[in-house]
C-alpha cells in the first residue's frame, strides 16, 4: 500500500532556527503539495509542484518559507528563521491526474512547535 | 474561488444513514465536486468526486442536482469509526491553487 511520507513527525524548535521538514511522494504521482493545518485558519495550500516545479506558492510567506523539490523522490520545506505563529501541523501531498478523477494522498504531517 | 458552506457539526448514531450538504452557490462550469475525510491526527482522505447527477464508490454517494450549486455527501449505515470532519471542495480539476478546504463538517457518530 504505496503512501506518502513525511519526515520528522513532530518537532519541537526555538524562535529564530531553521526547521526543514521532509516527504516522499507515493511513486510515480507527478504532483506534490504542501498544507499548513491549524485550528483558526484550517487547512491552508502553501505551495505546490508538478513534475517537479513550482507552479503556486502564494500561500507561502516569502520571506521565511521556502520549497523545493530536488527530485522527485524528495521534496523539501523549510522555515528560517522560525516564528511561534508557525507553529502547525504541516501536511504534504502527492497526487497523479487519473482521467476525469484527481485525488490528493495526504501524509501523516509534520506537528511543528516553535517555542 | 469558489467557496463553499458546510454545517459546523453534525451527530448521528451508529446504523443510520448521514447527509452532509455543501453548499457552493459560485461553482463554475468546469469544476468538481471532491469530498475528503480526516481522522484527528491524520491527513485528509479522499473519500469520492463527481461533477453530477450521482456518483457512488465503495464509501460513499455523492448528489449533485441540476444546477450543481449544493452537493451532497451520504453516508450509509454509519458507525463510530466515522467519526472525523469532511471537507467539500469545489475547483477545477488540476488547479489546486483553486482548491479551497474550508472548516468542514464534524461528524459525531454515537453508540
Amino acid at each position: 500500500d504505496a503512501r506518502v511520507t513525511q519526515t520528522p513527525r513532530h518537532k519541537v524548535t526555538e524562535m529564530g532556527q531553521e526547521v526543514t521538514m521532509r516527504c516522499q511522494p507515493i511513486l510515480g504521482h507527478n504532483t506534490v503539495f504542501w498544507y499548513r493545518q491549524t485550528m483558526m485558519q484550517g487547512l491552508e495550500l502553501l505551495a505546490y509542484f508538478r513534475n517537479r516545479a513550482p507552479l503556486d506558492d502564494s500561500g507561502m510567506p516569502k520571506d521565511r518559507f521556502s520549497a523545493e523539490m530536488p527530485d522527485a523522490t524528495l521534496a523539501t520545506l523549510k522555515i528560517q528563521p522560525s516564528e511561534p505563529r508557525d507553529s502547525a501541523v504541516y501536511f504534504c501531498a502527492s497526487g497523479l491526474p487519473q482521467g476525469e478523477v484527481e485525488t490528493q494522498y495526504f501524509g501523516p504531517g509534520t506537528r511543528l512547535l516553535v517555542l | 474561488l469558489a467557496k463553499t458552506t458546510q454545517p459546523i457539526s453534525m451527530d448521528s448514531y451508529e446504523g443510520q444513514e448521514v447527509n452532509i450538504t455543501c453548499s457552493h452557490n459560485n461553482i463554475a462550469t468546469n469544476d468538481y465536486i471532491t469530498w475528503y475525510q480526516q481522522f484527528p491526527s491524520q491527513g485528509p482522505r479522499f473519500i469520492i468526486q463527481g461533477y453530477k447527477t450521482k456518483v457512488t464508490n465503495e464509501v460513499a454517494s455523492l448528489f449533485i442536482p441540476a444546477d450543481r450549486k449544493s452537493s451532497t455527501l451520504s453516508l450509509p449505515r454509519v458507525s463510530l469509526s466515522d467519526t472525523a470532519v469532511y471537507y467539500c471542495l469545489v475547483g477545477l480539476l488540476y488547479n489546486f491553487n483553486k482548491f479551497y478546504f474550508g472548516s468542514g463538517t464534524k461528524l459525531n457518530v454515537k453508540p
